[in-house]
């Protein structure tokens, strides 16, 4: 099966411009998750999405980050304006519903605000 | 909440020596651990899981790792490193329906 599909691998940009990446989770996954991987620290859970619905997003600095999966499938993960310390790479990950436990993980998107 | 400690950030050992990679877990009743890894310019791969029954668990490139809940343990092992197996290695534990994963810990394999 496909695996975590992610878009672009790298973006590069200056400080207050905004920037989105894209995520397909695999077929049939219901449940979808956006980590911020900052250099030298593990992944850290920014929003969880069943379906379309937020489960959590206690993490996700809402004044500048959004999310969206309008259809259930894909997702989107906006920064706006972005700061030097999003600088970090993007994970995105996806499971069946209720096995939270064993998520699939996409190969992430390296974001460098200069 | 779970939180996991790796203490060290990197591990250099020889090719073919081997290698134990340490984390420690918040003590709970219950506990779901993970050992994930992350090879160079790619994604997380879970590599093994403790959920229940047998503390010993292992993966299906030699390593294993041992649920000790005396000493909220779950280190990873293997007894003989490979230079395929350079990669950094995340412990993480299952709080709340969520993965909370540790720092990390880069296995550097020396030839």
């Amino acid at each position: 099966e496909a695996g975590v599909a992610q878009s672009p691998r790298y973006k590069i940009i200056e400080k207050r411009q905004s920037v989105a990446f894209w995520c397909n989770p695999i077929s049939g996954h219901a449940t979808l998750y956006w980590y911020q991987q900052i250099l030298g620290q593990g992944p850290k859970l920014l929003i969880q999405f069943q379906n379309n619905g937020v489960v959590d997003d206690s993490q996700l600095p809402k004044d500048r980050f959004s999310a969206e999966r309008l259809k259930g499938v894909d997702s989107t993960l906006k920064i706006q304006p972005a700061k030097l310390e999003d600088s970090a790479v993007y994970l995105c990950a996806s499971s069946w519903g209720d096995r939270s436990y064993e998520q699939y993980f996409g190969p992430g998107t390296r974001l460098t605000v200069t | 909440a779970q939180s996991v400690t790796q203490l060290d950030s990197q591990v250099p050992v020889f090719e073919e020596a081997p290698v134990e990679l340490r984390c420690n877990y918040s003590s709970s009743v219950s506990v779901y651990l993970f050992w994930y890894v992350q090879y160079p310019n790619q994604g997380l791969q879970l590599l093994l899981k403790y959920l229940s029954g047998s503390t010993l668990v292992e993966s299906i490139n030699g390593f294993e790792a041992e649920f000790n809940k005396s000493q909220t343990s779950f280190h990873l092992r293997k007894p003989s490193v490979h230079i395929s197996d350079t990669a950094e290695y995340f412990c993480a534990v299952r709080s709340d329906d969520k993965i909370i994963f540790g720092k990390g810990t880069r296995l550097h394999i020396l030839p």
